[in-house]
């Protein structure tokens, strides 16, 4: 089962800031948080992931709670583009294979 | 950036004969790659963890003997649904571990008539 809980679905302005945000309130300290998108009829596209520190990279920023029990992906100037679903997902521990496992994701509506 | 080829994107088959899904590593190695199934409006369900050189693991309710999985180099794996039949009929999705993240193949739409 999935780890994660989001929003079934948010909009946003184009041109603001869009804020996603995840719950992973049983995450192991050894377990990373990824967050992909998915277009509709493609695979998953890659974003961001990290461990406990806040992350930023060319697409995104991801901002890590202290307890990790939570996190939020920021995505800076929302562009409608970057209409998809979130999926914010816990990477399982080696132990149990390292795998990405699912939760139902969050549709993003960016609007102009 | 890590690229993952999926092949093929689209395929139609008749009830009750056999599919073969490839799902490339084109610029690195992956000794672990993993197969996906995606329903319409539903998220991605794993399928199975398909190891270079072993046995695939499978998810739990997965039947190994009708979703066979081969990874018999450390830039191919392949998914084989056997005798399909309509409810088969979905998205499939791979993927492979690059040492820094996971990559995506763009998918296979299966459908089953």
């Amino acid at each position: 089962d999935a780890k994660t809980t989001q929003p079934p679905s948010m909009d946003c302005a184009e041109g603001r800031a869009a804020n996603l945000p995840c719950n992973h309130s049983t995450i192991s300290g050894n377990e990373y948080v990824y967050w992909y998108r998915q277009i509709h009829s493609q695979g998953p596209q890659y974003i961001i992931h990290g461990l406990k520190n806040n992350e930023t990279n060319e697409m995104a920023s991801l901002i890590i709670t202290e307890d990790r029990k939570s996190s939020t992906l920021i995505l800076p100037h929302a562009t409608l583009r970057d209409t998809a679903v979130y999926y914010c997902i816990v990477r399982l521990s080696p132990l149990s294979g390292n795998k990405l496992v699912f939760g139902a994701g969050t549709i993003l509506r960016v609007k102009s | 950036g890590a690229v993952v080829s999926q092949h093929p994107s689209r395929v139609i088959c008749k009830s009750g004969t056999s599919v073969k899904i490839e799902c490339r590593s084109l610029d690195f190695q992956a000794t672990t790659m993993f197969w996906y199934r995606q329903f319409p409006k539903q998220s991605l369900m794993l399928m199975a963890t398909s190891n270079e050189g072993s046995k695939a693991t499978y998810e739990q309710g997965v039947e190994k003997d009708k979703f066979l999985i081969n990874h018999a180099s450390l830039t191919l794996s392949t998914l084989t649904v056997t005798s399909a039949h309509p409810e088969d009929s979905s998205f499939y999705i791979c993927s492979a571990g690059d040492g820094y993240g996971y990559t995506f193949g763009s998918g296979t739409r299966l459908t089953v008539v």
